[in-house]
């Protein structure tokens, strides 16, 4: 089992839709959560960092279910730009290294 | 201020060859992070740095890849005898400082470069 997991999708999703979707983690230890985006043949950029309470940045909330080892992210009135893949990155607390998702790629259709 | 900077942005060389792949960081942070990501997968760690010092080179693919760190700035990959297989983007990052769970570790990325073998 992959320590971090995404569906790779891609989500063909029509523009204004919402759109969510989930990451798991299998170490439990994990203490630190992340979406970074990344762009086709672009470097990965830091979307937000996931808290435990859950949070929101504009139209993405990020939501953290430590009970079952998951976090989330959704996007509201889903924009053109929006298309991306996006990373779930997990960090344990004793550890340096962050664990990347494969990623789920977004394709938002006008 | 400038971005975490790499060259070349591409590299295509022979099998067998060796490469150098070069890492500018963002003045002032003090840990960098080399990464490779093949076509359609996530991002497998290759080392780290904290100043000039790789507390772990586990993530080393293999004896053939080595980094040094100098200055506690650039940081250059050396690939030796390059294989087929090592094609791939390598990206570096760079963070203000390494802490857990800390804004601070925020990891900023270059463009990567991407290495093709022939």
């Amino acid at each position: 089992r992959k320590e971090v997991e995404q569906d790779p999708g891609p989500f063909n999703v029509p523009e204004g839709a919402t759109v969510a979707f989930n990451c798991t983690y299998s170490n439990s230890a994990s203490q630190s959560f992340f979406w970074y985006r990344q762009d086709c043949r672009k470097e990965p950029k830091l979307l937000m960092s996931v808290y435990s309470s859950g949070n929101e940045d504009g139209r993405f909330t990020a939501q953290l279910n430590r009970a079952s080892q998951y976090i989330s992210l959704l996007i509201r009135d889903s924009k053109l730009s929006d298309s991306a893949t996006y990373l779930c990155v997990v960090k344990l607390d004793s550890n340096y290294q962050l664990i990347w998702g494969a990623g789920t790629k977004l394709i938002i259709k006008p | 201020g400038a971005g975490v900077s790499q060259s070349p942005s591409n590299k295509v060389t022979e099998k067998g060859k060796d490469v150098e792949l070069r890492c500018d960081p963002i003045s002032g942070h003090t840990a960098l992070y080399w990464y490779r990501q093949s076509l359609g997968q996530g991002l497998e760690f290759l080392i780290y740095f904290q100043g000039n010092s790789a507390p772990d080179k586990s993530g080393l693919p293999s004896d053939r890849f080595s980094a040094e760190r100098t200055g506690g700035s650039v940081s250059t990959l050396t690939i030796q005898r390059t294989q087929q297989e090592d094609s791939a983007v390598y990206l570096c990052a760079s963070s203000l400082k390494f802490a857990t769970g800390s804004s601070t570790d925020t990891q900023y990325f270059g463009p990567g470069t991407r290495l093709t073998v022939l």
